[in-house]
């Protein structure tokens, strides 16, 4: 059964880059014909989606983050990975991986606070 | 503001029947599959429904879905304390700039 697991840094100050990872387990995540993505939830609020990526490293973002994020793939280590630069406090919030076809399936998330 | 319009909150009571409505354009919920998703409080979410009305392995029929054009539609029967949970529904936007978009949300509480 698939699953994906975040891993990160739990704080990050503000100015610096949110780094994030996330491992893939039960499949390989250049075997099938599935986007991989992130998407973020700040406290008490709504889903974001903050954008995806193929094996092949192909990426597409959301519009509005698009000039702040990295998306990359390590198919040697079956992981995918987020770099979000230039973070303020807006940026606290549960940040998950997931599996991106026609419908997500979603990792545990993890909190990320943005605080000097 | 979220580029899919669901109601913030309905309420029914146990064993009843509550529909979640999802509201969305041509571009999105009228072109593209539509998912939905269950939060327990504390909880990552879960998927309940996918392209428009197939339920993963493990979701009970009491939960089912429909599209019409560009509004979706959630049903949950035989309402159950623990069915108490946020409801996303989410779809692809295939305007000028491709990317995902979810509803605002829908928090339903079993009275």
């Amino acid at each position: 059964q698939l699953q994906l697991q975040e891993s990160g840094p739990g704080l990050v100050k503000p100015s610096e880059t949110l780094s994030l990872i996330c491992t893939v387990s039960g499949g390989s995540i250049s075997s099938s014909s599935y986007y991989w993505g992130w998407i973020r939830q700040p406290p008490g609020k709504g889903l974001e989606w903050i954008g995806s990526i193929y094996y092949s490293g192909r990426t597409y973002y959301n519009p509005s983050l698009k000039s702040r994020v990295t998306i990359s793939v390590d198919t040697s280590k079956n992981q995918f990975s987020l770099k979000l630069s230039s973070v303020t406090a807006t940026d606290t919030a549960v940040y998950y991986c997931a599996k991106d076809s026609s419908s997500l399936l979603w990792g545990q998330g993890a909190l990320v606070t943005v605080s000097s | 503001q979220s580029v899919l319009t669901q109601p913030p909150s309905v309420s029914a009571a146990p064993g009843q029947k509550v529909t979640i409505s999802c509201s969305g354009s041509s571009s999105n919920i009228g072109n593209n599959y539509v998912s939905w998703y269950q939060q327990l409080p504390g909880t990552a979410p879960k998927l309940l429904i996918y392209d428009n009305n197939k339920r993963p392995s493990g979701i009970p029929d009491r939960f089912s879905g429909s599209k019409s054009g560009t509004s979706a539609t959630l049903g949950i029967t035989g309402l159950q304390t623990g069915d108490e949970a946020d409801y996303y529904c989410g779809t692809w936007d295939s305007s000028l700039s491709a990317y995902w978009v979810f509803g605002g949300g829908t928090k339903l509480t079993v009275l």
